[in-house]
């Protein structure tokens, strides 16, 4: 079946420190590959999209690169804020498949002064 | 654009009570809603899709008896937990989408059942 595995948090990093929250995928077709966040109290919103292999998506200074050889979208950004501090759900959806969103479990990221 | 909301954001009720969850779309008509369950540090697991005006489709292993979706109109499903029990004490989330398009989520409830 299909599923995503991302890296288990809390990460805590200082202001301005380079992120990565390391994506991998498993999934019987091609699918498309998104980043989530939910911030404290609200609900989950899109924050970056892949549909297609060596795609890159980007969005506030975040970026994940659809890597098929790897099954992976590891999620980067060079300097992070305090106002990163929030969960992040890597995701995919199967082509055919309704629309249905497979998760990983949620990395919790908390940016420090 | 594009907010969904959910009603009530925390309940409490006790073992053997039915709780109703609202989800909405506020701006825009939601041809599809999706209902999602989160444990503490889990995914989130798809419970049912449901489509306006149709019957909801259950993933494998959800009582469809025990949570029952109606999603009568473009802006509105509900979920009812019905005869609840501890076990079913959970974070549900729902989201909703139009045309196949892009899901946006609301901002989850908790359920508590004593």
């Amino acid at each position: 079946g299909n599923s995503v595995t991302q890296m288990e948090g809390p990460v805590t990093l200082s202001e301005e420190a380079f992120l990565t929250i390391n994506c991998t995928y498993t999934a019987t077709g091609y699918p498309s590959l998104f980043w989530y966040v939910q911030y404290p109290g609200e609900g989950l919103q899109l924050l970056l999209k892949a549909t297609k292999a060596d795609d890159k998506g980007s969005n506030k200074g975040f970026e994940a690169t659809y890597r098929k050889e790897t099954t992976s979208f590891h999620l980067e950004k060079g300097s992070v804020q305090v106002s990163d501090s929030a969960v992040y759900f890597c995701a995919l959806i199967l082509g055919g498949g309704g629309n249905k969103l497979t998760f990983g479990t949620g990395t919790q990221l908390k940016v420090e002064l | 654009g594009a907010v969904v909301s959910q009603h009530p954001s925390r309940v409490i009720c006790k073992s053997g009570t039915s709780v109703k969850i609202e989800c909405r779309s506020l701006d825009f008509q939601a041809t599809t809603m999706f209902w999602y369950r989160q444990f503490p540090k889990q995914s989130l697991m798809l419970m049912a899709t449901s489509n306006e005006g149709s019957k909801a489709t259950y993933e494998q292993g959800v009582e469809k008896d025990k949570f029952l979706i109606n999603h009568a109109s473009l802006t509105l499903s509900t979920l009812t937990v019905t005869s609840a029990h501890p076990e079913d004490s959970s974070f549900y989330i729902c989201s909703a989408s139009q045309a196949g398009s892009e899901q946006y989520f609301g901002p989850g409830t908790r359920l508590t059942v004593t």
